[in-house]
């Protein structure tokens, strides 16, 4: 079957970085996402890989490795304002979107 | 006005009640999306539109009927609910069915059955 293994929940300090893993096993692959939703609010988009190598966006950043079938979200400077669930998911080779269960990230001053 | 709106942002309902969740975009998107999101879940796949048909029903309950009049708006309706259907219910668009753009989300509607 297809998977995609985050952890459940991290903690992290204002002004530090954290690194959130995913990992996928999927029927092929057509791209990795990265979402973050806000307690009661949308999902929202924060980076496409379909590449090997790290894209940076800011305070955010993605990396992708196709081989070991791994992806990670670093956020760099955080703010308390980044208090929110973050979810990975792959595109297979149908095209269909595989959804990890996500990682709620909390961040201490 | 934002992106994909969903109506209502919270529901109760008795599992005897029928109700309906709205969703409509303002993006000009082709393809729009039902999920459901439970505590610490997955989000599911519930039904996808392109171009007005249903392209995807990924073995949801005939309690849940989906319908998309046209384009820009997607209604789910609900009928003879289960306390388990309890869950967040997102909506979603996308430019095109299938490509590798991203999905844009609604903020969801809070279902609750009693």
């Amino acid at each position: 079957g297809q998977n995609i293994d985050q952890p459940t929940e991290m903690t992290a300090t204002e002004g530090a970085i954290v690194q959130i893993n995913c990992t996928y096993q999927t029927s092929g692959f057509n791209g990795l996402f990265w979402y973050q939703q806000h307690a009661g609010e949308a999902p929202t988009f924060l980076s496409y890989n379909v590449l090997d190598g790290l894209e940076e966006k800011g305070r955010f950043s993605s990396f992708l490795s196709r081989s070991k079938g791994y992806s990670y979200l670093l956020l760099k400077e955080l703010q308390m304002k980044d208090s929110a669930s973050y979810l990975c998911a792959v595109r297979d080779s149908n095209y269909q979107l595989i959804w990890g269960a996500g990682t709620k990230l909390i961040i201490k001053p | 006005e934002t992106g994909v709106t969903q109506t209502p942002r919270h529901l109760v309902m008795g599992m005897t009640n029928k109700k309906s969740l709205k969703c409509e975009q303002h993006l000009g998107h082709n393809a729009m999306y039902w999920y459901k999101q439970s505590a610490k879940k997955p989000l599911e796949l519930m039904f996808v539109y392109s171009l007005e048909e249903r392209v995807e029903n990924n073995s949801v309950p005939s309690r849940f009927s989906p319908e998309c009049p046209n384009s820009s708006h997607l209604f789910l309706h609900l009928h003879t609910l289960q306390p388990e259907d309890s869950a967040l219910y997102l909506c979603a668009s996308s430019q095109g069915y299938g490509d590798t753009g991203e999905l844009f989300f609604g903020e969801g509607s809070r279902l609750t059955v009693l």
